[in-house]
């Protein structure tokens, strides 16, 4: 039990358009979702918290305009690269928070994003 | 806000030997703390947890050590194996109603046939 599927694990786009990325728990039903961004060869940085039903909350610094995140269900949230540059390339991981049992993190298997 | 800190940055060593990899935390307020395994291209996965309230906990070749008034953890791994090679992450869960995780720095791990 507890499965989280990203998708795309990988996407390549242009310049100045904008990315889509999926973020769902498979098998339970997840009130709390947590985006994170990584970088080569480094930690884990927290984004923003993603909240069902209502806006999400942003770490300090995250421009919340150029990532927008949406959790209009309780198995998934969606995180949108805005107006996509190449700085924005990263590995993008999602985790997914039981609502119930030992409140432990599960998370996604990432997304590449690569902004030519 | 909670800070994490995790050495060593790599640790290389023989297959069968034993790795240990430290972190210490500053909130003392946090209650859990999770270690994540991560593999090349790939989300973390939880290998082990231990939660405040306990001062070991034990999973086979992995074991997790906490020392409340020192505020570190440890994670141990006996009889490495190859395919423990990855990358390393600890964490502590910042006492709030979001749950959120503070991620310590990594260790990649390597280990030798």
């Amino acid at each position: 039990g507890a499965v989280v599927s990203q998708h795309p694990s990988r996407v390549i786009c242009k310049s100045g358009t904008s990315v889509k990325i999926e973020c769902r728990s498979l098998d339970f039903q997840a009130t709390t979702m947590f985006w994170y961004r990584q970088f080569p060869k480094q930690s884990l940085m927290l984004m923003a918290t993603s909240n069902e039903g209502s806006k999400a909350t942003y770490e300090q610094g995250v421009e919340k305009d150029k990532f927008l995140i949406n959790h209009a269900s309780l198995t998934l949230s969606t995180l949108t690269v805005t107006s996509a540059h190449p700085e924005d390339s990263s590995f993008y991981i999602c985790s997914a928070l039981r609502d119930s049992g030992a409140n432990v993190l599960t998370f996604g298997a990432g997304s590449r994003l690569t902004v030519l | 806000g909670e800070n994490v800190e995790q050495h060593p940055s790599t640790l290389s060593v023989q297959e069968g030997d034993s790795a240990v990899i430290k972190c210490t935390y500053s909130d003392s307020a946090s209650n859990y703390f999770p270690w994540y395994k991560q593999e090349l291209g790939k989300g973390p996965q939880l290998i082990i947890d231990i939660r405040s309230n306990v001062g070991e906990k034990k999973d086979q070749r992995i074991a997790v050590t906490l020392n409340k008034t020192a505020k570190h953890f440890s994670l141990h791994i006996t009889e490495t194996q190859p395919e423990d090679s990855a990358v390393y992450f600890c964490a502590a869960r910042v006492n709030t109603g979001f749950q959120k995780l503070v991620f310590g720095t990594g260790t990649r791990l390597l280990v030798s046939p």
